[in-house]
């Protein structure tokens, strides 16, 4: 299967403070990569679809002002949580789109965010 | 809207002793989908791919089908052991757009 890695694995950001995460696929080119955050015992929910060379798009109350995504390259995609507070502590979860026969999202590994 | 139904959430079984199956209900048209197993702390690890109807997919001691006419999708655990241990998701890839809606999970525990 293909591979997509994520950065930080995990991180712990005070209040206030903006982080970070990159989404890279390793073997295969993603004009689609996809964010998606995870609360303790509770599924996945889809934050936004992210295209490489276009703005992202936004699922409904996702603010992109606080969610900043950027698809720069056909390999990496990243999300910058803005003025982080506790409650955008979660998993979040990014995932590559292959196209094909499988036509599959493959997903990264995670990045556990902690915000104090 | 494409709305995603699994049930149940949870199932506790002791190892080995019976069938069991997590169904995953679907409400409008796909063309696809999917089940995962995720591990505590852990990402999503692919467990099968469903393309058509009546597809029928084997792993180990699980087996996942399709009956898109239904709308419905099952995973299939038969003699259960504790690596099964973990929880399930299924997602449906909403027609015509690449997006995937996830089920609710089930959370497997297997207990010698």
């Amino acid at each position: 299967g293909a591979v997509v890695s994520q950065h930080p694995s995990w991180v712990i950001c005070k209040s206030g403070t903006s982080v970070k995460i990159e989404c890279r696929s390793l073997d295969f080119q993603a004009t689609t990569m996809f964010w998606y955050r995870q609360f303790p015992k509770q599924s996945l929910m889809l934050m936004a679809t992210s295209n490489e060379g276009s703005k992202a798009t936004y699922e409904q109350g996702v603010e992109k002002d606080k969610f900043l995504i950027n698809h720069a390259s056909l390999t990496l995609s990243t999300l910058t949580v803005t003025s982080a507070h506790p409650e955008d502590s979660s998993f979040y979860i990014c995932s590559a789109l292959r196209r094909g026969p499988s036509y599959e999202q493959y997903f990264g590994p995670g990045t556990r965010l902690t915000v104090t | 809207e494409l709305k995603v139904e699994q049930n149940p959430l949870f199932l506790s079984m002791q190892e080995g002793k019976k069938n069991y199956t997590i169904y995953c209900n679907y409400s409008t048209t796909s063309d696809r989908l999917y089940w995962y197993r995720q591990d505590p702390g852990k990402s999503l690890e692919s467990l099968f791919v469903l393309l058509s109807n009546g597809a029928v997919k084997q792993e180990g001691r699980l087996m996942a089908s399709l009956d898109t006419k239904a709308r419905l999708s099952t995973l299939h655990i038969t003699a259960a052991v504790h690596d099964l241990s973990a929880t399930y998701f299924c997602a449906v890839r909403s027609y015509n757009t690449d997006k995937l809606i996830f089920g609710t999970g089930t959370r497997l525990q297997v207990f010698p």
